[in-house]
Order: structure tokens, then C-alpha cells, then sequence
């Protein structure tokens, strides 16, 4: 299994352009995170899904926007970028059911830079 | 407020000594809390995942406890090693949806 991946690593963004964060999983995950992560701090949730259809914003979900056609996977969208999504952003995702299947894992990040 | 602070923000000990990460939330409710490692310019591997009904977790030289009533957790980490050096994080979730609240992490440094 590849787990979770991440597209693209790293990206330099014009203010105002448009991008899409691609996020994947092959482990049958019912439930993918999107979290981003300023420097210095721990990491903050952006948008969820419990399964394919169903999506819910999380703390910090303004200037962005999911969807989840499939259950493989969950696209991030920037919409109209601005300087303070410059950021890290981080897939995860996890199986739904029995307590020890609870732990998420994460992908390796998306390095962004809006100037 | 629901939030999570680790303190320190960063630590460095010598190669071999026993260490402890402190982790503290404001909401005592919790549902699990996870002990999550990340390199730098990586992404974030789980370590442990205590249930709120437990009190510690243990995998290897690693060592999670929980106390709900005080809203704390420690992760004790024994003879420690260079390759321990990494930052690592606390987060809690609230209920089985998964939603983890993150602390700012702390960066640990292990000299040989």
C-alpha cells in the first residue's frame, strides 16, 4: 500500500490564483482530514469527510473547499489565494468501526507559498 | 475553549537519559488522545492512542499516560537515542468522528 499521498510537495502561488491540493488513500478509509500547519504550531483541521458524498468544514475552513466523490479521494481547493495560506497542508485519513482503528495517518504535506 | 498546549516548546538532552513530554488539554471530556512524532519536512506518524477509559498506553521505550481529571498526559520516552530527536505532538479528539485538536508540539533534540 501506498497510504496517503499527496499532490503536489511543493507550490508557489500568485495572490488571487487558484489551485487544487490533491489528497489519495488506498487503505479503504472511510473517513480524510484536511489540517494545515503554521510554522511553529500544532496543526489545525480544515474540512473532513465521513465517506464518499458527506463533508464538513472543521476550524478553519474559510478560502477553502472539498468534495469527495470517491472514497480514495478528497481534493483541497483554494479559491482566490491570499498571503495567509501560506502554509503546510497535511492529508489524513483513518478507518471507521472498532476502537484500534481509530489511529489517523497522515500523508507527507503540501508545502505552499502565495506571495 | 477546547485547547491543547505542550510545554516546552523544545528540549535537548543528552544521548541515554529518560525524558518526559508534557501535554495539557482545557476540556477534560475527551474521547482518545494520540502521541503523534513528525521529522522535520515530513509528515506526522502516530505513537500512541490512548482511550479515555485507559490510563497508559506503552510501545517499546515509549510510555503514554492519561489522567482525565487533571486534563493532562505525559509521553515518557527511556534511553533516549539521537534518533529520537524529532517534534512531537499531542492532540485530542472529542468524539469518534475523529476531529483532532492539536498542541503546538514539542521539539526534541537527543545529543550524542
Amino acid at each position: 500500500n501506498a497510504g496517503v499521498t499527496q499532490t503536489p510537495k511543493f507550490r508557489i502561488l500568485k495572490i488571487g490564483q487558484s489551485m487544487t491540493l490533491q489528497c489519495a488513500q488506498d487503505m479503504n478509509h472511510n473517513y480524510m482530514y484536511w489540517y494545515r500547519q503554521d510554522p511553529g504550531m500544532g496543526l489545525k483541521l480544515i474540512y473532513y469527510s465521513v465517506g464518499a458524498g458527506i463533508t464538513d468544514k472543521g476550524e478553519v475552513p474559510n478560502g477553502y473547499n472539498v468534495s469527495r466523490s470517491t472514497t480514495e479521494d478528497f481534493p483541497l481547493r483554494l479559491e482566490l489565494a491570499a498571503p495567509s495560506q501560506t502554509s503546510v497542508y497535511f492529508c489524513a485519513s483513518r478507518k471507521a468501526g472498532a476502537i484500534h482503528q481509530e489511529t489517523q495517518y497522515f500523508g507527507p504535506g503540501t508545502r505552499l507559498l502565495v506571495l | 475553549k477546547q485547547e491543547v498546549t505542550q510545554i516546552p516548546a523544545a528540549l535537548s538532552v543528552p544521548e541515554g537519559e529518560n525524558l518526559v513530554l508534557n501535554c495539557s488539554f482545557t476540556d477534560s471530556a475527551i474521547y482518545n488522545l494520540q502521541w503523534f512524532r513528525q521529522d522535520p519536512g515530513k509528515g506526522l506518524t502516530s505513537l500512541l492512542l490512548i482511550q479515555s477509559s485507559q490510563r497508559e498506553q506503552t510501545s517499546g521505550r515509549l510510555n503514554a499516560s492519561l489522567d482525565k481529571s487533571s486534563g493532562r498526559s505525559t509521553l515518557y520516552i527511556a534511553a533516549s537515542q539521537p534518533g529520537d530527536s524529532a517534534t512531537y505532538l499531542c492532540a485530542v479528539s472529542y468524539n469518534q468522528g475523529g476531529k483532532l485538536i492539536f498542541g503546538q508540539g514539542t521539539e526534541l533534540s537527543v545529543k550524542p
